[in-house]
């Protein structure tokens, strides 16, 4: 298997700009999550979705937060308007619920807003 | 959510055992107890989890305290590869909570 795939792997981008980042878990998974990582703040969990439905959101740090999964192969976090302080590392990641839970990590989207 | 605790870094040498700490007093008698590493520029990579018992793989080895406040990741022949940030994270309804975790340094 791929594994977890995140694009694009690097995102530079203005102020106020849209920005979306994309998943692609592994295949069979029913569980997506998607964090945040920074220096300040280590790894966030955002939000989560279980057989493409959104779980839990309370990680989603304000309304220019919104994250979708259309099907069990893609979900998208995005953000709109971008923020310099939305600069940081989103990681995807997925799981299997008849597994032991164990959540495999994509490479991981930077974005830099300036 | 849980807390825990664990020291900011620890170093070792090479093919040298390495035993990391984690203290988690607030975990619930439900919530697992789980080990991610992350290699620098990497995605955390799940290396165990445990409830009760102590628990082993072919990555590391788990000791959990009999009650359950704290528990120890052992790797039994530290590599240079094993140079990561480990994190002991508890599970509650399939929900991981990350602290700051150990960053691990390797001697050759």
């Amino acid at each position: 298997d791929a594994g977890v795939i995140q694009s694009p792997r690097h995102e530079v981008t203005e102020m106020g700009q849209e920005v979306t980042l994309r998943c692609k878990p592994i295949s069979g998974h029913d569980y997506l999550f998607w964090y945040r990582q920074t220096m300040m703040r280590g790894l966030e969990l955002l939000i989560y979705f279980n057989n493409n439905v959104p779980i839990d959101d309370s990680g989603m740090p304000e309304d220019r937060f919104s994250a979708k999964m259309p099907n069990a192969s893609f979900s998208t976090l995005k953000i709109q308007p971008s923020e310099p302080r939305d600069s940081a590392v989103y990681f995807c990641a997925s799981s299997f619920s008849s597994s032991s839970y164990e959540q495999y990590f994509g490479p991981g989207t930077r974005l830099t807003v300036t | 959510d849980a807390k825990t605790t664990q020291p900011n870094s620890m170093e070792s040498n090479e093919e040298e055992p390495v035993h990391l700490p984690c203290n988690h007093s607030t975990i619930s008698g439900t919530d697992y107890i789980h080990w991610y590493r992350q290699l620098p520029s990497q995605g955390p990579e799940y290396v165990i989890h445990g409830l009760t018992s102590n628990v082993n793989n072919r990555m590391a080895s788990l000791a959990i305290a009999e009650d359950r406040k704290s528990s120890t990741l052992i790797l039994h022949r530290a590599t240079l590869r094993d140079a990561a940030v480990y994190y002991c994270t508890p599970q509650s309804n399939y929900k991981l909570t990350f602290g700051k975790g150990t960053l691990l340094t390797v001697n050759p």
